[in-house]
């Protein structure tokens, strides 16, 4: 059965910190990986990954790919209390399906 | 904004009953995808639609179902209500092609009582 794992489930941090957040997963006929940001309701889009390697930059985000051990992180530097907010991983396969974490709770003090 | 409307925005019902949620993707998608997400659980993957046809099924449960129609909208169907179900439901769409992406909607919250 797909999944994917995301690490930690809770994370605490002061504004200017860094963080780095964990993805591995587990997806048959894997195509990309895709990564979202979900505040009040609808997760908003950040990165969509496909080769392994290639830093996707956007901003204070960044997030890489490794499809030799199954894994994404995503970085935030110098944090600001608008990133507070649950950060969903998702990997997607050739069935056109989606396998979401469970999300990552970021949480940043001001 | 992301182009994918879904109403209604909340709605309380009490169990046992049936309620129907409506999704209308972005323009020009083809494919909608429907998600439950409960208090502290993750997006759980429900079914997929691709042009009126379904395409994949998660964890959906016999007592829901869902369609779409020929102008690509699309409707999940969740009857005999249980305390359970309450949760946020989301629409999301795509275009269907190489690289792409699913962009949601603001989802229905649904409280059963």
């Amino acid at each position: 059965e797909d999944k994917v794992v995301q690490s930690p489930l809770s994370l605490v941090v002061h504004e200017g910190d860094t963080v780095t957040l964990n993805c591995s997963y587990e997806v048959t006929n894997f195509r990309s990986l895709l990564w979202y940001k979900q505040e009040k309701k609808a997760p908003t889009f950040l990165f969509m990954l496909t080769s392994s390697g290639i830093e996707k930059k956007s901003g204070r985000l960044s997030s890489i790919l490794d499809k030799k051990e199954l894994f994404s992180i995503l970085n935030i530097t110098a944090t600001q209390t608008g990133d507070s907010a649950v950060y969903l991983c998702a990997g997607y396969n050739y069935g056109q399906n989606f396998v979401f974490g469970p999300g990552t709770r970021l949480s940043v003090l001001p | 904004d992301s182009g994918v409307t879904q109403t209604p925005k909340h709605l309380i019902t009490a169990t046992g009953q049936r309620v129907t949620l409506r999704c209308s993707p972005r323009s020009g998608d083809l494919s909608v995808y429907w998600y439950q997400q409960s208090l502290d659980q993750g997006l759980q993957f429900l079914i997929q639609y691709y042009n009126g046809e379904e395409r994949a099924k998660g964890n959906i449960l016999e007592r829901f179902s869902a369609q779409q129609f020929p102008d690509l909208h699309s409707e999940l169907n969740l009857s005999s209500l249980e305390l359970g179900d309450s949760a946020l439901y989301f629409c999301a769409s795509s275009v269907d092609r190489e690289l792409d992406t699913i962009y949601f909607g603001e989802g229905s919250w649904l409280t059963v009582v």
